[in-house]
């Protein structure tokens, strides 16, 4: 199989605060992981890839200092919202991939982030 | 500029049905082809994929069709289910690095 998994699956903060949100595969190591973020019926915008042990690579017009991005392990990638706004309200939902030389993405199930 | 084009935006099947979704792309470098289905709330899950050495993939009831020279894929659903109601998303690749998703298209199978 290949399992992604995403916590938490909801999270509703203040204005100002930083959120994290955890991607893990469960049963495979993911050399590379993206961040999507998605609006309401709209497709999915890839705001960066990161690979394990070295700087993620953002997509243009996404704010690096804003969303950070760990990816730790070959299990385990993290972003962080800091100083979350409202406008960064959003579905953001992690992939992974299992390796080069592969090409398929196995999505997380996503996390509904709604910044009051 | 959309490098994936994705139509219909909305499709509205009766039960039984064939459901038929279009993508078409620019970059001929692209060597993989995936079909996502997302339901509400949930992220998406690989459906059925492709690459360009076939024309015809199928995998029970969901079937793609690729024609290479004019650069277009097609997801056709046989025999549409309620459960199938979702938004589905094709998309394109080139060496396992970032993918190129559609703008999805929304499919209601009506009992």
């Amino acid at each position: 199989g290949a399992v992604v998994s995403q916590h938490p699956s909801r999270v509703i903060c203040k204005s100002g605060t930083s959120v994290k949100i955890e991607c893990r595969s469960l049963d495979f190591q993911a050399t590379t992981m993206f961040w999507y973020r998605q609006f309401p019926k709209q497709s999915l915008m890839l705001m960066a890839t990161s690979n394990e042990g070295s700087k993620a690579t953002y997509e243009q017009g996404v704010e690096k200092d804003k969303f950070l991005i760990n990816h730790a392990s070959l299990t385990l990638s993290t972003l962080t919202v800091t100083s979350a706004h409202p406008e960064d309200s959003s579905f953001y939902i992690c992939s992974a991939s299992k390796g080069q030389g592969t090409d398929t993405q196995y999505f997380g199930p996503g996390t509904r982030l709604t910044v009051l | 500029q959309q490098q994936v084009k994705q139509s219909p935006q909305s499709l509205i099947v009766q039960k039984g049905g064939i459901s038929i979704i279009n993508c078409a792309y620019e970059n001929t470098a692209f060597d993989y082809f995936p079909w996502y289905q997302q339901f509400p709330g949930k992220g998406p899950a690989l459906l059925i994929a492709i690459r360009p050495d076939v024309s015809e993939k199928k995998e029970g009831r969901f079937t793609i069709s690729f024609n290479k020279s004019a650069k277009q894929f097609s997801l056709h659903i046989m025999d549409s289910q309620p459960g199938d109601s979702a938004t589905y998303f094709c998309a394109a690749s080139m060496g396992g690095n970032q993918f190129y998703f559609g703008t999805g298209t929304s499919l209601t199978v009506i009992p």
